[in-house]
């Protein structure tokens, strides 16, 4: 059984560019969600995925999009980035939109904007 | 409204017992989640309650109790290991998402 893994572990980008971020779920696992933690916070909720749809999203602007695939895998994709997107991005896998106790996050992908 | 409250900063003693308190308001509870968190790392799980009670697993305990909006988590025979930032987060009813507390940093000194 794998885990959740996700790509690039670090990723450092200049104001106004875009960036992709990815992750690929836990064997048998087919919901994601995506959370921004910045230094010193707890993790942010910015959108979850379930069978390849959005299934709620949190106080974070249009720019943030993403999607999922039909292997569950999923995208974190993030438009004209500004100084604050800086943080470690995080997503999270579990089974039907993680109703059960399992939730399980990968090791994160840490963005700096300059 | 949502908030999850919870110390800042915790220290205690290899060997001792530390409890790290965790109170909440949210509009509508599906579950309180208890995670690590190393420096730099991703959190990892600990602990699950969705009802009231003691949910025991090695040397770490988990208590919810839903009437007061109140969690703790128990960590005994503390090692130096355990330093780390334990986050509180409980999941919304109505949109499955998790809402953290912003963490409290363990500190275990010999």
């Amino acid at each position: 059984e794998t885990g959740v893994t996700q790509s690039p572990t670090h990723l450092i980008k200049t104001r106004g560019q875009q960036v992709t971020l990815r992750c690929s779920s836990q064997s048998g696992h087919n919901t994601v969600s995506w959370y921004q933690q910045a230094l010193g916070q707890g993790p942010q909720f910015i959108f979850q995925y379930y069978r390849e749809e959005e299934n709620g999203r949190g106080n974070f602007p249009p720019r943030f999009s993403g999607l999922q695939f039909p292997n569950y895998s999923s995208e974190l994709n993030v438009n004209a980035l500004e100084l604050d997107d800086s943080a470690l991005y995080l997503c999270a896998s579990s089974y039907n939109r993680g109703r059960g106790n399992e939730q399980y996050f990968g090791p994160g992908t840490r963005l700096t904007v300059t | 409204g949502q908030n999850i409250d919870q110390p800042t900063e915790m220290t205690a003693t290899e060997g001792a017992i530390v409890q790290i308190n965790c109170t909440y308001q949210t509009s509508g509870f599906n579950g309180l989640f208890w995670y690590q968190q190393h420096a730099g790392e991703a959190p990892t799980f600990l602990s699950y309650n969705v009802l009231d009670g003691l949910e025991e697993k090695g040397r770490f305990s988990s208590f919810l109790s839903r009437s007061k909006g109140y969690s703790y988590l128990l960590l005994k025979e503390l090692q130096m290991k355990d330093s780390a930032s334990y986050l509180c987060a409980v999941r919304d009813l109505d949109t499955d998402k998790l809402i953290f507390g912003t963490g409290t940093r363990l500190q275990v000194f010999p």
